[in-house]
């Protein structure tokens, strides 16, 4: 069954640092989400992305952070300038399309920062 | 706004015991329903979902009814195993909407 890949596992970078998270999506997905996940709390979003603009953003979405689909394949998260606060998991998600359907989930991506 | 409550956990529960995980949700419109699992080390999947009241999601021997009277997704299952330990998310989508809101998650523990 296709998946949806992360990568690294685990990342750590010093505050300050800029840092990319990779997904790549389901090969015929349109639609592409990252998540946040504080550890203990709850999933939160943060991103959609559709035909190559970001479609939604949440408030947690400011300019530390942006989404790249630099090529057919690849969906990124970068944060400029890390906060001991982005420490979290971070998530990717797409879904063939819209409304009320189901994302598949990578298997994240531990952010810690120092 | 939409929100979901989750029973607070951990549930600890022993091998081939009864599981309920409650879900309740406010919404301003007529939302589809969603339980996720979250295996550790891993992403969330999708478990079950119900798209109108009455409706009853089912999967792996996991079920949930669309309770629309109490506004409750519970999770129910009649047997649990040692490889269902994991954390249980309910979430819901609202409208036309494609971002779910999701609930805190609910961690079980099941000891052989």
């Amino acid at each position: 069954e296709p998946e949806v890949t992360q990568t690294p596992s685990h990342q750590v970078t010093q505050m300050g640092q800029e840092v990319i998270l990779r997904c790549v999506p389901i090969s015929n997905h349109l639609y592409f989400y990252w998540y946040r996940q504080i550890l203990g709390q709850k999933v939160e979003f943060l991103v959609s992305f559709y035909n190559n603009e970001i479609s939604e953003k949440s408030e947690i979405f400011d300019d530390q952070f942006s989404v790249e689909r630099p090529d057919g394949s690849n969906f990124t998260l970068k944060i400029r300038s890390t906060k001991l606060e982005d420490s979290a998991m971070y998530f990717c998600a797409s879904s063939e399309n819209a409304r009320n359907q189901p994302q598949h989930f990578g298997d994240g991506t531990r952010l810690s920062i120092l | 706004g939409d929100s979901v409550t989750q029973m607070e956990g951990p549930v600890t529960l022993s091998e081939e015991a009864f599981l309920t995980i409650n879900c309740t949700y406010t919404a301003t419109g007529y939302p589809s329903l969603f339980w996720y699992v979250q295996y550790p080390g891993e992403g969330l999947q999708l478990l079950l979902k119900a798209t109108k009241a009455d409706d009853k999601g089912s999967n792996k021997g996991f079920e949930a009814t669309y309770r629309k009277e109490t506004t409750s997704f519970h999770l129910e299952k009649g047997s649990v195993q040692v490889s269902d330990s994991a954390v249980y998310f309910c979430a819901l989508y609202i409208g036309g909407s494609y971002i779910p809101t999701f609930g805190r998650g609910t961690s079980l523990i099941v000891h052989p």
